[in-house]
């Protein structure tokens, strides 16, 4: 079955140790994406990469990091430097070019740092 | 400067009630994309639809149906009698093409569908 797999589901971190969260898609989508979402409020993008090797900023960059290596896969790093970190991260991936695409999206991981 | 506002925060209705969710959007693209997303409690966003600045027609989907009035900057959805697996937070979400495709979300409605 084609989709977006996310681990783990829960995430437990101490304050000030860095954390990378998974995302692995075989859709087959060049396009991948990281979100973040509080409580009460909608999705805000963090990252995005249209083509291996490549990667931009989203609206709220700061003090995290990614990578993507390969095109099956985009991992999000939340550094010490994140300043609220606790949050639901999902990651989406979804055909790139010509026109504007859905967004498929993972189960999301649920990351808590005390 | 692209947003989108979902202004009923929660909705709660009865059983095979009909309900509609409102979505305005603002964008200076005469070229741009809305979609639907529903966010069930398990977390995980399924899309619901993908519309495109050039086609106002309305769209129907078993129960579901949205209207799309570029009039209006609007694009809402309604559910026809709905069930209780309806309940879920619903976003609309807005794209302009030439904006790296990124997607603009509203911060969702919380339908609660109580039998």
């Amino acid at each position: 079955d084609g989709g977006i797999t996310q681990s783990p589901k829960y995430l437990f971190r101490k304050e000030g140790q860095n954390v990378t969260l998974s995302c692995e898609q075989n859709l087959n989508h060049d396009a991948m994406y990281w979100y973040r979402q509080d409580p009460g409020q909608g999705l805000r993008l963090i990252y995005y990469s249209q083509i291996v090797n490549d990667f931009q900023k989203g609206d709220i960059a700061e003090g995290y990091s990614v990578s993507r290596e390969k095109k099956e896969s985009f991992p999000l790093t939340v550094t010490s430097a994140q300043k609220n970190p606790t949050a639901f991260y999902l990651c989406a991936s979804s055909i790139a070019g010509g026109a504007v695409y859905e967004q498929y999206f993972g189960p999301g991981t649920r990351l808590t740092v005390t | 400067a692209q947003k989108v506002t979902q202004a009923q925060t929660e909705i709660s209705v009865v059983e095979k009630e009909d309900v509609t969710l409102d979505c305005v959007y603002e964008t200076r693209d005469t070229t741009y994309y809305l979609f639907w997303y529903k966010q069930p409690p398990s977390g995980e966003l399924v899309f619901l639809i993908r519309r495109n600045s050039f086609d106002e027609q309305n769209e129907i989907s078993g129960r579901y149906s949205w209207n799309f009035q570029k009039s209006t900057s609007s694009f809402n959805f309604t559910i026809t009698a709905s069930q209780v697996v309806d309940s879920a937070v619903y976003f609309c979400a807005l794209s302009e093409k030439g904006g790296s495709e990124k997607l603009v979300f509203g911060k969702g409605t919380k339908l609660t569908v109580n039998p």
